[in-house]
């Protein structure tokens, strides 16, 4: 089983759509997880960080469940701007190497 | 504020020749990483460094030197290109090891004919 498991999609959505993503994680240990969001080609950059308690910043939601070892990413009121790659990552037992998943493609249509 | 550069960003080798990718950080960050993303693959850590003065290897090491030459910049090498070699690099930092947001740069697509 690989270490972080993403479904690629595409998913297409229109905007003002809501969609979620969802990403499995294989090391129970893991401690620190993470949504980077890729354009294409371009470089990753952090979505936000994924905490326990689950967090929100504005339109994104991201949420952790430990027993089913999953994380998802719920994005409401979807804007063409987000149309982008999301890659779901955790970081590894060594506590420094981030394993990234291979990402989950959203296009957002008018 | 140019946070993470890198240079070239592009570059096309024939197999077996040599060349090394610049990456450069403004952000007086501790700890570097060298990157390789391919097509239906997760981005994998070639090799990294804690601090100056310090390398690791990462999950894909084996073809690639790196050199941290100062705080601010941490170099990769191949030595002998291969084909399979041909991937986007990207270099990252963060300001230690850890939890912590890693910044990337704009990546170097590697072309290995």
């Amino acid at each position: 089983r690989k270490e972080v498991e993403q479904d690629p999609g595409p998913f297409n959505v229109p905007e003002g759509a809501t969609v979620a993503f969802n990403c499995t994680y294989s090391n129970s240990a893991s401690q620190s997880f993470f949504w980077y969001r890729q354009d294409c080609r371009k470089e990753p950059k952090l979505l936000m960080s994924v905490y326990s308690s689950g967090n929100e910043d504005g339109r994104f939601t991201a949420q952790l469940n430990r027993a089913s070892q999953y994380i998802s990413l719920l994005i409401r009121d979807s804007k063409l701007s987000d149309s982008a790659t999301y890659l779901c990552v955790v970081l590894s037992n060594s506590g420094y190497a981030l394993n990234f998943g291979k990402g989950t493609s959203l296009l957002v249509t008018p | 504020n140019a946070g993470v550069t890198q240079t070239p960003k592009f570059q096309v080798l024939k197999t077996g020749q040599s060349m090394t990718l610049q990456c450069a950080q403004d952000m007086n960050h501790n700890s570097m990483y060298w990157y390789r993303q391919d097509p239906g693959m997760g981005l994998r850590l070639i090799y990294y460094s804690a601090s100056e003065g310090t390398t690791d290897k990462g999950e894909v090491p084996n073809g690639y030197n790196v050199s941290r030459l100062n705080k601010r910049e941490f170099s990769l090498r191949l030595e002998s290109a291969a084909p399979s070699q041909t991937s986007v690099y990207f270099c990252a930092s963060s300001a230690v090891l850890g939890p912590y947001e890693q910044y990337f740069g704009p990546g170097t697509r590697l072309t290995v004919t």
